[in-house]
């Protein structure tokens, strides 16, 4: 399978905890984002990186989150300090671009978090 | 602000009635406009990009058109297995990229 992939598919974990997403991309993809759903909303933009650089960060990205994306390759979200309110789909896609080209998006799964 | 606002929030259809979905943008330097699919539990499934004013692209009973204020996903002779969410975003420039969905169509087509 050559599509975008997530690991893990689903987090069960408790208020406090820290947790820690990976995403693999399309292989050829020199472009990563990071996106977070919750019901009934569509994705909301997190982060996204070109190549190994962070080039944007949404400020719903608090302090608590951090992504990286070493050797530009698969990258991590990790979430420290949980809290209820992080529970969400946590989406990744990876898109293949340079400059002002138009992005097509490819999804993973997504890796559904649950804090209790 | 940059806004993206899908109508109708849901749509139910009986199978082979055709019908429209809509998105509505406010945004600035707008890149090019997405159509999504997403299955519940999925990520979401790209189908269209619409690039300017006045493009159209067709896949199997799906049209999508692009106005400068809107877009529409026209679904002809719909198919219990069309039922899903039907997610639209935009890609912005001012300076820095913004990708901004919609909050989606959930249509359900009945036999």
């Amino acid at each position: 399978d050559t599509g975008v992939s997530q690991d893990p598919r689903h987090k069960i974990t408790k208020r406090g905890q820290n947790v820690t997403f990976r995403c693999d991309p399309i292989s050829e993809h020199n472009r990563l984002y990071w996106y977070r759903q919750t019901l009934g909303q569509g994705p909301e933009f997190l982060t996204y990186f070109q190549n190994e650089a962070q080039l944007e960060k949404s400020r719903l990205l608090s302090d608590r989150f951090s992504a990286e994306r070493p050797k530009g390759s698969f990258s991590t979200l990790e979430i420290q300090r949980t809290e209820q309110g992080d529970s969400a789909m946590y989406l990744c896609a990876s898109s293949l671009g340079a400059g002002f080209s138009y992005n097509e998006q490819f999804f993973g799964p997504g890796t559904r978090l649950t804090v209790l | 602000e940059d806004q993206v606002t899908q109508s109708p929030e849901a749509l139910r259809l009986q199978e082979g009635e055709s019908s429209s979905l809509n998105c509505s943008y406010t945004v600035s330097g707008l890149r090019g406009l997405f159509w999504y699919r997403q299955d519940p539990g999925k990520g979401p499934e790209f189908l269209f990009t619409l690039y300017s004013a006045g493009e159209e692209k067709e896949k199997e009973r799906l049209k999508a058109t692009l106005t400068k204020k809107e877009s529409f996903l026209h679904i002809t002779a719909p198919k219990p297995e069309d039922s899903a969410t039907y997610l639209c975003a935009v890609q912005t420039y001012s300076g820095t990229y913004k990708y901004i969905f919609g909050t989606g169509t959930r249509l359900k087509v009945l036999a």
